[in-house]
């Protein structure tokens, strides 16, 4: 089925830079795309983009709202995802999902999903 | 605010059903896209009920269905029990935000 374990800075000050690992350490790593998705407290889900690694591509789509500031990567070696969000402020405060996104038609949907890590910004 | 709408919350007694609806638009459910729907437990990631607007993964209880039509979807939850007791979100592609959305989200009581 696949295990994915989060981990990363919790706490930031404004301006800084966010950066998340997601590691797959149970089940496939290619043939799949991998997401991240974040969640502020008490609110609803946000996706954040992708990376493709079901054709080896490596082609990333962001969610527009946030595509400036957002690089998502892969390390194959590691079987690992990176995210980096640049100048972060209070509105990024929110807990960070890391998801195995398995190919449906032209998109895919989301089946194994980290644990996630809460992610503070205060000054 | 979300695209995609959903009762902010749904109500039922153990045994009987409920169901939670996910209202779209031209541009995401009425364009066709799937709709997937997602069990959060708070304080837990989401986990996947149904995918393809009214598949349901192994493992996923058969009183746990999906269905679509026009611009809406939804998911119906039968035989209610108190492990059911969690929000709900649907999510489907939207053409015109190029983006996956998310419902704002329903939370299911058990009385």
């Amino acid at each position: 089925q696949g295990q994915l374990q989060q981990w990363g800075a919790g706490l930031l000050k404004p301006s800084e830079t966010l950066s998340l690992t997601c590691a797959v350490n149970d089940g496939p790593f290619a043939g799949f795309h991998w997401a991240w998705v974040r969640q502020p407290p008490g609110k609803g889900l946000e996706w954040i983009g992708d990376i493709n690694h079901f054709t080896h591509s490596g082609r990333t789509t962001y969610n527009p709202s946030l595509k400036s500031r957002v690089t998502i990567s892969l390390d194959t070696s590691k079987s690992q995802i990176s995210l980096l969000l640049t100048s972060v402020t209070a509105a990024d405060t929110a807990v960070y999902f890391c998801a195995r996104g398995r190919v449906w038609g032209y998109f895919y949907y989301m089946d194994v999903w980290g644990t996630g890590t809460t992610v503070s910004v205060t000054s | 605010q979300s695209v995609l709408t959903q009762p902010s919350s749904v109500s039922g007694a153990p045994g009987q059903g409920v169901t939670i609806s996910c209202s779209g638009t031209s541009s995401n459910i009425g364009a066709n896209f799937d709709v997937q729907w997602f069990q959060q437990i708070p304080g837990t990631a989401p986990k996947l009920l149904i995918y393809g607007s009214s598949n349901r993964p192994s493992g996923v209880p058969d009183r746990f269905s999906g269905s679509k039509s026009g611009a809406s979807a939804s998911l119906a939850i039968t035989d209610l029990r108190t492990e059911d007791e969690a929000d709900y979100y649907c999510q489907s592609w939207d053409s015109s935000l190029s983006a996956y959305v998310f419902g704002p989200g329903t939370k299911v009581t058990v009385l």
